[in-house]
């Protein structure tokens, strides 16, 4: 199995633009984690999904922040408008059922 | 919601010595406890975990420790070496569902 993949590993915005981050979880697992990780503030939970259904989003820190998984193999963090201080390193993680999360390589975002 | 606090926030230690770092929770209700290791760089990876019906797991040189009644749990590493060095991050899982992280340790091994 590959792995949590994410896409992309980079990404270099301007302020105001929108970013979409991408996450495909492994195979056969039922959830899915999205973290946002700063020196300042750690290692976030965001949002998460189980069986492709938002459990909980208490952790979006605003409305510009969305995430949605329209299938059990695919699931996306949009950021629009985009602000510096959403630069930061964005993981996705995913399990099965309550188990050991399995964490992608994360997407760099910066922010000028 | 759970509240993880983690301590220290750094530590430093020689090659050889031991290294603990000590996790608090807040939810009575949480049942699962692991520990990640993340590189400079990488991603967070899991290292060891234990459950709420056991008080001690091991794993070679590292070890992880549970007290449910005082809502507190350790990571042990003996005999540490340069590789060890790293962010080490406790969570609980938040009702039986997702995982609230500690804010990490940084360890470091000097040889």
């Amino acid at each position: 199995d590959a792995g949590v993949i994410q896409s992309p590993r980079h990404e270099v915005t301007e302020m105001g633009q929108e970013v979409t981050l991408r996450c495909k979880p492994i195979s056969g697992h039922n959830s899915l984690f999205w973290y946002r990780q700063t020196m300042m503030r750690g290692l976030e939970l965001l949002i998460y999904f189980n069986n492709n259904v938002p459990i909980d989003d208490s952790g979006m820190p605003e409305d510009r922040f969305s995430a949605k998984m329209p299938n059990a193999s695919f699931s996306t963090l949009k950021i629009q408008p985009s602000e510096p201080r959403d630069s930061a390193v964005y993981f996705c993680a995913s399990s099965l059922f309550h188990n050991e999360q399995y964490f992608g390589p994360g997407t760099r975002l910066t922010v000028t | 919601g759970e509240n993880v606090e983690q301590h220290p926030s750094t530590l430093s230690v020689q090659e050889g010595d031991s290294a603990v770092i000590k996790c608090t929770y807040s939810d009575s209700a949480s049942n699962y406890f692991p520990w990640y290791k993340q590189e400079l760089g990488k991603r967070p990876q899991l290292i060891i975990d234990i459950r709420s019906n056991v008080g001690e797991k091991k794993d070679q040189r590292i070890a992880v420790t549970l007290n449910k009644t005082a809502k507190h749990f350790s990571l042990h590493i003996t005999e540490t070496q340069p590789e060890d060095s790293a962010v080490y991050f406790c969570a609980s899982d938040q009702a039986g569902t997702a995982l609230i992280f500690g804010k990490g340790t940084t360890l470091s091994v000097s040889s």
